[in-house]
């Protein structure tokens, strides 16, 4: 199996100030059809997880521009350039190169 | 806007077989793959597994021993079966409409606990 870790698992932000999540892998996700399959979900308190970011950088639909994703191999990140009091909650990356794995989860609260 | 509605018991006993039904609405299931998730409480994710529209599947191979995925494209559902549960099976389990390569939509998700 994959395994995924993240990192931080906790992050306290302030209003307006970037965050970033760091999400590593044992294996290179590059699938032998020379894609990545990194995805970036995010799940607030009681709700279902949505999709945010697709192979390593794309934006999901109405996915707000705040959001990037970056990385290649077995290194990714997450980054949100201002944060917003609705970005709080649990963010997952997941692996779908070989089957599907998550990370643990980063958790991002306000200070 | 397709939507996913999971439906089935919240109460299963040791050793028996847990039984979910996803209603898909708002779109044909006949398109896609369809994939079961689930969460135990206040911990993290697990891919259970996915079935494309035509049948063929995929399972998460912790679990494949014990899970069927199967479709009813004549009900617009699709559903999921684990056998033999204990109390490590409890959690949230979620259905969700799959790219095939990550989740587009999810239902709301119910919780299943296992106990006697």
């Amino acid at each position: 199996d994959i395994v995924m870790t993240q990192t931080p698992l906790s992050s306290p932000v302030t209003l307006g100030q970037p965050a970033s999540i760091s999400c590593r892998s044992s294996q290179s996700l590059v699938h032998s059809d020379g894609n990545t399959y990194l995805s970036w979900l995010q799940q607030r308190p009681g709700q279902p997880p949505r999709l945010l970011i697709y192979k390593i950088s794309n934006r999901f639909s109405g996915v707000p521009d705040r959001f990037s994703g970056s990385g290649a191999g077995t290194d990714f990140t997450l980054k949100i350039s201002r944060v917003e009091a609705e970005d709080v909650g649990v963010y997952y990356c997941m692996q779908a190169t070989q089957f599907r794995t998550f990370g643990q989860g980063t958790k991002v609260e306000i200070k | 806007q397709v939507q996913l509605q999971e439906s089935g018991p919240g109460l299963v006993k040791p050793s028996e077989t847990l039984s979910l039904t996803c209603t898909v609405s708002g779109g044909s299931i006949s398109s896609y793959y369809w994939s079961w998730i689930r969460q135990p409480p206040g911990k993290g994710l697990e891919w259970i597994g996915y079935i494309y529209y035509s049948g063929s599947t995929n399972y998460n191979p912790s679990l494949k021993s014990r899970v069927t995925i199967s479709v009813d494209t004549s009900k617009n559902q699709f559903s999921l079966k684990l056998s033999s549960v204990t109390a490590a099976d409890t959690a949230v389990y979620y259905c969700a409409r799959d790219h095939g390569d990550y989740p587009l939509d999810w239902g709301q998700g119910t919780l299943v606990t296992v106990s006697s």
